[in-house]
Order: structure tokens, then sequence, then C-alpha cells
């Protein structure tokens, strides 16, 4: 069965830290895969998304991520953390039906 | 509209009775999405429409559920006889599969939180 994995429920850096977040997808051929960001009582809003080409994509608000067809994962990064960033992350990856699979989602802390 | 208008915000009921939320697509988009995102949980597919016929609904959790979309704009989801277990945020999210960023890529509204009593 198509399954997201993100195995990180909390995560709490520092501001100014790099960040990574884990995600892991089963699914049988190569998905799109996308990663939302949530803050409280908001709608969710696309950072990023992967469909074909140049493994490594760029985002919004300085975000990338990269693909890596040998481990199944698509894995969020920021070189620097900002206070701004503390919000639910959701990786999801869909296919041609236009239907999106999530993950449980991370919800990243920044401490100043 | 500019984004994806959901109302209402919040909701409360009584268990049994019956509710029904609305969502104003972004002009212009043909598909629309209903999602359920329970506590501390990624949002869970519930249906999908195309302009307006229905063309997945195999995520819908009962025959209580019922979701519309007449004219191919604006949709409802109904939830006859609410039950405690149907609390979640319930978003919905269009996107134009003909746009320049292809399909797949959502655009999510805030959101309609029921809360079952």
């Amino acid at each position: 069965a198509q399954s997201v994995t993100q195995p990180d429920i909390h995560i709490t850096v520092s501001e100014g830290a790099s960040l990574e977040l884990r995600c892991n997808y089963s699914y049988g051929a190569t998905p799109y895969l996308f990663w939302y960001v949530q803050s409280p009582g908001q709608g969710l809003q696309l950072l990023l998304k992967y469909f074909s080409g140049d493994t490594l994509v760029q985002g919004i608000k300085g975000f990338e991520a990269e693909f890596k067809r040998s481990q199944s994962s698509f894995n969020l990064r920021k070189p620097s953390v900002h206070w701004s960033d503390a919000a639910e992350y959701f990786c999801a990856v869909g296919y041609n039906t236009d239907k999106l699979i999530f993950g449980t989602g991370t919800r990243l802390q920044v401490f100043p | 509209g500019a984004g994806v208008s959901q109302s209402p915000r919040y909701k409360v009921a009584k268990r049994g009775q019956d509710v029904a939320l609305r969502c104003d697509p972004i002009s212009g988009h043909v598909s629309l999405f209903w999602y359920q995102q329970a506590l501390g949980q990624g949002p869970e597919f519930l249906t999908y429409f195309q302009n307006e016929a229905q063309l997945d609904k195999s995520g819908l959790p009962s025959d209580r559920f019922f979701a519309e979309r007449p004219e191919g704009s604006v949709s409802t989801l109904k939830i006859q006889r609410t039950q405690q277990e149907d609390s979640a945020v319930y978003l919905c999210a269009s996107n134009d599969p003909r746009g320049d960023s292809g399909a797949n890529v959502l655009t999510f509204g805030a959101g309609s939180r029921l809360t079952v009593l």
C-alpha cells in the first residue's frame, strides 16, 4: 500500500541552526513529492515539489529538498532556521489521480 | 477569489446533528478535493471532483458523509447524524491541471474545524 512516513513527530532547533526533516515513502513507482507547511489555524502552504529532473529542488522561504530514489526519501532542509519557521510540516506523495497521501507531520519548534 | 475559501471556520455540533461545510475554490479551478485532518494527524483524502463530476469518493468514511458540487464551482460537504469521531478539521483544496503548475499542485483553504459534543 502507498504510504508516507515522517519518523520525527517533534523537532526542536535553535534559531540559526540547520534543519533536516525526514520523509520516506512506499510505492512501486516514482511519485510526485511535496512538502507543505501548516501554521496554527491555517491551511497548508506548498513549500516545494518534485515531479522529475534535478533531484535537488528549491522552494520558498529558503527550503530545499532532495529526492533519493535508492532510499525512497525526500528530506527537507534549511541551512539556517528562523523563528517564523515554527510550524507543522507535512510530506506528501501524489500520482496521476491527483490524490495526495500525507505523512503524519513533524512539528518544528524554534528556540531563540 | 484569490484563494480557497471555507465556511464556517468553526462549527460545534451536538451528536446526531447534521452539518454542512462549504468550499469556494479558486475561480476557474476545475478540480476540487476534500480532506479530513484529525488532531495530530496528516490530512486524509475524502473525495475529489472534476467540475461537477465526483470522480473519487473512496475516502468518505461512511454513508453519513456526502459531498456535492452541482455547478462545478462551490462544493458542500454534508455530514449526517454527526458522531464524536467526526471531530476534525475539514480541508478543501483546488487546482487546475491545465495550468503551468500541472496536476497535483493543490491550493488549500484554511479549513473548517468541526467539534462534535
